[in-house]
């Protein structure tokens, strides 16, 4: 089954302590993107990637990090999280064939809390 | 399930009934938008989407309208169904893969 794979579902951390979300596709997409999303402020993207090796920042990327060493995987990291970084964190990847968001697909979300 | 929203704009439909979300963007320098549907506890999913050039684009049961002169984008989603009840997002593009969302409609169907 095509899918995008994040982990963990939930997470609940203190301040400072480094962590890693993860994403994973399984359709040889180029696309892959990362996005919060908090109430009435819908989503918001942290950073992209175009292919391996490629990054760049979306609309809200302080305070995180990605990398894209392979292409079915997209980390997100946090390396020293605050607690206005709780929220739903969203992974997506997209074949890119256009350059638009027809055929992104959403993994199922990460509710993170940092106390 | 997740909350996406706690203060979304709700509207409800009686089951059977034709739904219309409306959704205003910004950038009229965006060439191509999208709307998402996010049920409970799931990430959004693709509906139906539409290029800047054109000012209709027609699915099974829904169908996007584009005023670009305004800059309003609608779904019109037929006969609806307890099973369209969801939070649906539009989304705009303003540069290669840079999704911008807006803040999202709540739809309940009422049976």
């Amino acid at each position: 089954e095509a899918q995008v794979t994040q982990n963990p579902r939930y997470l609940i951390t203190v301040t400072g302590k480094k962590l890693t979300v993860t994403c994973s596709q399984n359709m040889n997409h180029e696309y892959m993107s990362w996005y919060r999303q908090d109430p009435g402020l819908g989503l918001r993207q942290i950073y992209y990637s175009m292919n391996v090796e490629v990054t760049d920042k979306g609309d809200v990327p302080e305070g995180y990090k990605v990398s894209r060493k392979e292409k079915r995987n997209f980390p997100l990291i946090l390396e020293s999280p605050s607690p206005n970084q709780t929220s739903l964190y969203f992974c997506a990847s997209s074949s890119g064939l256009t350059g638009h968001g027809e055929g992104y697909t959403f993994g199922s979300g990460t509710r993170l809390t940092v106390v | 399930g997740e909350s996406v929203g706690l203060h979304l704009p709700t509207l409800s439909v009686q089951e059977g009934d034709n739904s219309i979300i409306n959704c205003a963007y910004s950038n009229s320098a965006s060439d191509y938008f999208i709307w998402y549907k996010q049920e409970s506890g799931k990430g959004p999913q693709f509906i139906i989407d539409i290029r800047s050039n054109m000012d209709k684009r027609q699915g099974q049961r829904v169908t996007v309208l584009l005023n670009k002169t305004v800059k309003h984008l609608s779904l019109q989603i037929a006969a609806t169904q307890p099973g369209d009840s969801a939070v649906y997002f539009c989304a705009e593009t303003r540069r290669r893969n840079m999704l911008t969302f807006g803040g999202g409609t709540r739809l309940m169907v009422k049976p």
